[in-house]
């Protein structure tokens, strides 16, 4: 099974401010490799595909990338909607699809 | 617009059965892969099962395999999951997504929460 570990846990950030949330595979994943945003009683939402492609919608201040086996969400200028927790998901060893822990991200 | 309403979770002893239900509506169900994703309480998403646009493929989670089943019905625009044996660490919330090939999940219901316990 490959493992996605997320990093940090929690972010704090201010308004305005930026940070990346990262996630790393176990093994290679290609880029096949999918983040969702889930707030409190809401369901997931999709935000990007294939590593660095946004979903319908999705606000450009989302961005992703990749290195290798180093994923990365950018959240570029935090918002108040955006408090919520990001996961990440392989969908490269189909189909045994797996997700990272998860990170929080908060307002300071 | 997209829709996925889901329904029949609920209280259930250990050993216990449930089947879980999904209605799609606002796109052509019988062309798009579907899934079931699960949270259990305080921890993060997992994926549980994958059925293909017309039946012919289906699978699921190792940890599920032989206990829970998944299956539709594309005239009636619905997603099911049987769950059987259920066993504690099975509760969670169940999450009815369409997906992109079985890959990636695209659009989600709001869940149902399956609670196992005695």
């Amino acid at each position: 099974e490959i493992v996605m570990t997320q990093s940090p846990v929690t972010l704090s950030l201010s308004p305005g401010e930026g940070a990346p949330l990262s996630c790393r595979a176990s093994q290679s994943v290609g880029s096949n490799v999918a983040w969702y945003q889930k707030k409190p009683g809401q369901a997931p939402r999709l935000l990007i595909y294939a590593s660095s492609t946004r979903a319908t919608g999705v606000p450009a201040r989302f961005s992703g990338s990749r290195s290798g086996t180093q994923f990365t969400l950018v959240i570029s200028s935090l918002q108040s909607e955006d408090v919520g927790v990001y996961y990440c998901q392989q969908y490269n060893s189909w189909p045994s699809l797996t997700f990272g822990g998860g990170t929080r991200v908060d307002i300071k | 617009e997209v829709q996925l309403v889901e329904s029949g979770g609920g209280l259930v002893q250990p050993g216990g059965s449930l089947r879980l239900s999904c209605v799609a509506s606002g796109f052509s169900f019988s062309d798009y892969w579907m899934s079931w994703v699960r949270q259990s309480p305080g921890r993060g998403l997992e994926w549980v099962a994958n059925i293909k646009h017309d039946e012919s493929e289906t699978y699921v989670l190792d940890s599920v395999r032989g206990r829970f089943s998944v299956s539709r019905d594309n005239a009636k625009n619905s997603l099911y999951l049987q769950m059987t044996t259920l066993r504690v660490e099975d509760t969670a919330v169940y999450y009815c997504v369409r997906s992109i090939y079985g890959n990636y999940f695209e659009s989600w219901g709001q869940g149902t929460l399956v609670t196992v316990s005695s």
